[in-house]
């Protein structure tokens, strides 16, 4: 159950767009679609962003997308904004029925 | 409102037990996979454990063997027994909702300490 592989932080001046990675497995993103992303503010539960890998719950920003290829799952901001700064954490189910979150990115907005 | 509940936290000694709730308001519990989550100090979020709708659990290797997570349809809250703690469990501990984790309580606060 090793945690997914996100960069610890990656940063970004307003109006511009900045990916973040999520490398897992063929166990775990690689295997299935449910890969979620999660932003949170400190001292804030955790927001559900991105779910299966590329949809949006209701009331989210289409700045926010998602994709994947192979074991590596993506989040996109586009049109960055200073409430974006943030953490950021994927998660994936794993053949095993657990579920495994990534280290977490912190977000600075420049 | 559709909401979670945690409580249950607090200051624990190494070895002992506590028991957490997550109280859910606006659906049903036992129609859902819940699972908790922990956060420790400054550090990431890790899943700790899930119970899925159809009543099958799964836990975190790090827990496995130590935490229990069960619910009560009657009361329709969810439960996370925790047993021979460790210093390193010390955590906010968050309840989730589905598949998708689309809904997350505040969180508890569990600290272990002599």
């Amino acid at each position: 159950q090793s945690a997914l592989t996100q960069p610890a932080s990656v940063s970004g001046s307003p109006g511009q767009s900045i990916t973040i990675s999520c490398t897992g497995t063929s166990s775990d993103v690689g295997f299935y679609d449910y890969v979620s992303w999660y932003q949170q503010h400190p001292g804030k539960a955790p927001k559900l962003i991105i779910y299966d890998v590329t949809n949006r719950p209701s009331g989210v920003s289409n700045r926010f997308s998602g994709s994947k290829s192979g074991n590596t799952a993506s989040l996109t901001i586009s049109g960055l904004q200073a409430e974006d700064e943030a953490d950021y954490y994927c998660r994936s189910l794993t053949s095993s029925s657990t579920w495994v979150f990534g280290g977490g990115t912190k977000l600075t907005v420049l | 409102e559709v909401q979670l509940v945690e409580s249950g936290g607090g200051l624990i000694q190494p070895g002992g037990s506590l028991r957490l709730s997550c109280a859910a308001s606006g659906f049903t519990v036992s129609s859902n996979d819940m699972s908790w989550v922990r956060q420790a100090p400054g550090k990431g979020l890790e899943w700790v454990s899930v119970i899925y709708s159809g009543g099958s659990t799964r836990y975190a290797d790090s827990v496995k063997g130590r935490f229990t997570i069960f619910r009560d349809n009657s009361k329709n809250t969810l439960y996370l027994q925790m047993d021979s703690l460790r210093a390193e469990d010390t955590a906010v501990f968050y309840c989730a909702r589905g598949r998708r984790f689309d809904l997350w309580g505040r969180g508890t606060l569990v600290t272990v300490s002599s």
